[in-house]
């Protein structure tokens, strides 16, 4: 079965600093993984996907994630934080191209000035 | 192009009322997904339509739960009778046919719809 495991329910980081979002999955074949984003009062977007081909995914607004299949893991960075930052990311896998997404509980990133 | 839209936003009934929520795919989208997220807990899928065919009702909680996707457009999703513990956030998405050869149909998700049971 897919699982996946989002360290971290908050994180805090200053504006201008390395942003960095740990997810850990589980899956029994390949899957496809994803960082979804959720601003205050509106849906879900993606940020990036790995579907397969090259393993450091880049994203939207700066963001990346690598997957290492050897840690089982597909964290997501971003050099430098930016206020408009803030907001509530999910990890999540899928097996299946039009498969079920499975999320993980989702990680509030607040920034500091 | 108009994204996934659903109805209401925010609905507060009290426990053993019947709410309807609806969702609006993306035109000509094929696939329509339903997800609820508890609060303080995951998302977690509910069911998939293919067209109007469930495809994957195996997250669907219980029998009070009934979605329809009548003619392979918008979908509704009946709660009868609501109880306390359904209350969370349910977000629709939806995704273009699975015949459109692309490695992966990202799906697209509405704002969601909070549904508070008192």
């Amino acid at each position: 079965a897919q699982s996946v495991t989002q360290l971290g329910s908050h994180v805090s980081v200053s504006e201008g600093a390395l942003v960095l979002l740990r997810c850990n999955y589980s899956s029994s074949v390949p899957p496809y993984l994803f960082w979804y984003v959720q601003y205050p009062n509106q849906g879900l977007q993606l940020l990036l996907k790995y579907t397969s081909a090259a393993t450091l995914v880049k994203g939207i607004n700066g963001f990346e994630a690598e997957f290492k299949k050897s840690e089982t893991s597909f964290h997501l960075t971003k050099p430098s934080a930016h206020m408009s930052d803030a907001a509530e990311y999910f990890c999540a896998v899928s097996l299946n191209r039009d498969d079920k997404i499975i999320f993980g509980k989702g990680t509030r990133l607040h920034i500091l000035p | 192009e108009a994204g996934v839209t659903q109805f209401p936003s925010h609905s507060v009934i009290e426990k053993g009322q019947t709410v309807t929520l609806r969702c609006d795919p993306i035109s000509g989208h094929d696939n329509l997904y339903w997800y609820r997220r508890v609060m303080g807990k995951e998302i977690k899928f509910l069911l998939h339509f293919v067209k109007e065919s469930k495809q994957d009702e195996s997250g669907m909680p219980n029998n009070r739960f009934l979605a329809e996707r009548t003619g392979g457009t918008y979908s509704t999703l009946k709660v009868q009778p609501a109880e306390l513990e359904d209350s969370g956030v349910y977000f629709c998405a939806s995704s273009q046919d699975w015949t459109s050869g692309s490695t992966y149909n990202e799906q697209f998700f509405g704002p969601g719809t909070r549904l508070t049971v008192l």
